[in-house]
């Protein structure tokens, strides 16, 4: 199995800063496609997630560009360029390399 | 657009099974892969696994042992049982849909509301 570590758990912000997020997990992620199969989901307060990156580095439709994903491997990063009062809530990154694993969710809220 | 529903008992009694159905609306069942994804009170998101319209399925590993996930296409919906419950299955349980932009990637671009269920005697 697939294991994830997601770092930080809590993640205070002030608005107009940058964020970062990141995944580590135990087994390379890269297909023999050549993509990485990570996805990123926010679940904001109340609601049920919704999807932000897809493949490590693809905005979803509608996805605000201040949403970033990059990394490599086994490493990931999710960065919001600067935080919006909007952007609060849990973000979890996803494996899809084997089955699927959640992250164990970082909370972002406004300072 | 495409709706998803939950339904099923929210208390189940402990090594009952628990039975959620989730029904789509707006579009067809048919072409996609269907998925249950559940969160324990104050946790994170745990992956169920997912069936594809014509029955195919994956489960998660921990799970597999007491999962099932069915499919009913002339009712556009599809369900989950999960059997031999305990405390640790209290949980909101989400249904969802893995869309795809490119028929290449699959990822999870509707989601349910999600119906809390809880394991007590």
């Amino acid at each position: 199995d697939i294991v994830v570590t997601q770092s930080p758990l809590s993640l205070p912000v002030t608005p107009g800063e940058p964020a970062s997020i990141s995944c580590r997990f135990s087994q390379s992620l890269l297909h023999v496609n050549g993509y990485h199969y990570l996805d990123w989901y926010v679940q904001k307060p109340g609601q049920s997630p919704q999807l932000l990156i897809y493949l490590s580095s693809n905005r979803a439709s509608g996805v605000p560009d201040r949403f970033s994903g990059s990394g490599s491997g086994t490493d990931f990063t999710l960065k919001i360029s600067r935080v919006e009062a909007e952007d609060v809530g849990v973000y979890y990154c996803m494996q899809t390399r084997q089955g699927r694993t959640f992250g164990q969710g970082t909370k972002v809220e406004i300072k | 657009q495409v709706q998803l529903q939950e339904s099923g008992p929210g208390l189940v009694k402990p090594s009952e099974t628990l039975s959620l159905s989730c029904t789509v609306s707006g579009g067809s069942i048919s072409g996609y892969y269907w998925s249950w994804i559940r969160q324990a009170p104050g946790k994170g998101l745990e992956w169920i696994g997912y069936i594809y319209y014509s029955g195919n399925t994956n489960y998660s590993p921990s799970l597999k042992s007491r999962l099932t996930l069915l499919v009913d296409t002339s009712k556009n919906q599809f369900s989950l049982r999960l059997t031999s419950v305990t405390d640790a299955d209290t949980a909101v349980y989400y249904c969802a849909r893995l869309g795809t932009s490119d028929n290449f990637y699959y990822y999870i671009d509707v989601w349910g509301k999600g119906t809390t269920v809880t394991v007590s005697s």
